[in-house]
């Protein structure tokens, strides 16, 4: 019954190539966010969409891009993947902007790139 | 922007207390607490408001100091379940958009 699901769950890539990973939700919620997740540091956010085709940066989006054409899907892209984006990616969901009721996690992607 | 918290762990034996700390240096709207379980995603815990209104969980109880910044939660007769990694997210008065900044995370370990 999850109401929101990324793919795939694990990724290895090479150095320099280009890679998307997918989040997807049936929630009809509005907000959606991309988080990495490393040792020692926590969640940080790469980018976050307010709406379709609104999307805006957080503070670790270099070398990131997002996309989101349908208020279910929001893409990110890593243009041209490097060893230091080897992490774990997690999308989020938000029922409005005040997070009244918490965010929702997607159980996460796994990428290497080596 | 990232709020701090301490203590980074804390082992207990089932059944003793704990509080988690979570401190910004911005002015708040609201403090998150998640627990993320090893190899799993982070699950919400408990939401609190400035002007005191607190949604969430049962057994765990949270506080926030709208003045000072700061948030604690409070785990009490801490259960095997509850080990994990617990994570404060802020959200500043001055957002609009619903992001949040979160701590570096208290890894909470029981032993039966």
């Amino acid at each position: 019954d999850a109401g929101i699901t990324q793919s795939p769950r694990h990724k290895v890539t090479e150095t320099g190539t280009p890679v998307t990973l997918r989040c997807h939700q049936t929630e009809n919620h509005r907000y959606m966010y991309w988080y990495r997740q490393d040792p020692g540091h926590g969640l940080r956010l790469i980018h976050y969409s307010y709406g379709v085709k609104d999307t805006d940066k957080g503070e670790v989006s270099d070398g990131y891009s997002v996309s989101r054409s349908k208020t279910e899907d929001f893409l990110l892209t890593l243009e041209s993947a490097t060893s230091s984006q080897t992490s774990v990616y997690f999308c989020a969901i938000s029922e409005n902007r005040w997070t009244d009721y918490g965010y929702t996690f997607g159980s996460g992607t796994r990428l290497t790139v080596v | 922007q990232q709020p701090v918290q301490s203590p980074q762990a804390v082992i207990l034996r089932e059944g003793e207390d704990a509080v988690i700390n979570c401190s910004s240096s911005k002015a708040l709207y609201s403090v998150h607490w998640y627990r993320q379980k090893h190899g799993e995603a982070p699950v919400f815990l408990m939401i609190l408001l400035k002007g005191g209104e607190q949604k969430g969980h049962e057994k765990i109880s949270a506080s926030f100091n709208e003045k000072k910044q700061q948030s604690s939660l409070y785990l009490t007769a801490s259960q095997l379940s509850y080990s994990g990694t617990y994570f404060c997210g802020t959200a500043d008065r001055g957002s609009t958009l619903g992001r949040l900044y979160f701590g570096r995370g208290t890894q909470l370990t029981v032993w039966p």
